[in-house]
């Protein structure tokens, strides 16, 4: 299994300007997970899915970011317009039914200039 | 709400057994992960307690004791692979995302 594929890996982008991340969770998982890492707040859920249905969203900073899950394959996390605050890694993750094993991502290192 | 606090960094030698203690305040929780992350990578899956007690995993174990609000993973004959940080973290009840402690780096020396 190729695992929890995320990509861009590296984002460099400029304040105010969109900034799109994208997620391929494992195959046959139906919980999707995105989380926010940075020194200052440590690892940090944002929102997750289930079975393409946004459960909880109560970690999204603000209206600036918003998730999309059009399918069990995919999803995305958009940042519009885009603030040097939002500098961080963000991860996703997929686990599967009531399994208590998450799997990560490589995690998208977003720097906001 | 969770609050999980870790030390933040912890140094040991290689072959030696290390302990990293998680102390928590919680309402409720389903049981207690254990995730490593090394520099520039992702957090990777160690083990988890959804009871009290211990739990093995080759070098590794983990310990739960709700009665305490309490645990701690275990690293034994340490590698310099070891190194990086660890973080335990919870599931709240009716919530499948996890609440993560601020982590604790491990750091082996030779």
């Amino acid at each position: 299994d190729a695992g929890v594929i995320q990509s861009p890996r590296h984002e460099v982008t400029e304040m105010g300007q969109e900034v799109t991340l994208r997620c391929k969770p494992i195959s046959g998982h139906d919980y999707l997970f995105w989380y926010r890492q940075t020194m200052m707040r440590g690892l940090e859920l944002l929102i997750y899915f289930n079975n393409n249905v946004p459960i909880d969203d109560s970690g999204m900073p603000e209206d600036r970011f918003s998730a999309k899950m059009p399918n069990a394959s995919f999803s995305t996390l958009k940042i519009q317009p885009s603030e040097p605050r939002d500098s961080a890694v963000y991860f996703c993750a997929s686990s599967l039914g009531q399994g208590e094993t998450q799997y990560f991502g490589p995690g998208t290192r977003l720097l906001v200039l | 709400g969770q609050s999980l606090e870790q030390p933040s960094e912890v140094t040991a030698v290689e072959g030696a057994i290390v302990q990293i203690n998680c102390t928590y305040q919680t309402s409720g929780f389903y049981g207690l992960s254990w995730y490593q992350q090394h520099d520039g990578g992702a957090p990777t899956f160690l083990s988890y307690n959804g009871l009290d007690g211990l739990e093995e995993t080759g070098r590794f174990s983990s310990f739960l004791s709700r009665s305490d609000s309490y645990g701690y993973l275990l690293l034994q004959e340490l590698q310099m692979k070891d190194s990086a940080s660890y973080f335990c973290a919870v599931r709240p009840p009716g919530r499948r995302a996890l609440t993560f402690g601020s982590g604790t780096r491990l750091q082996v020396q030779p």
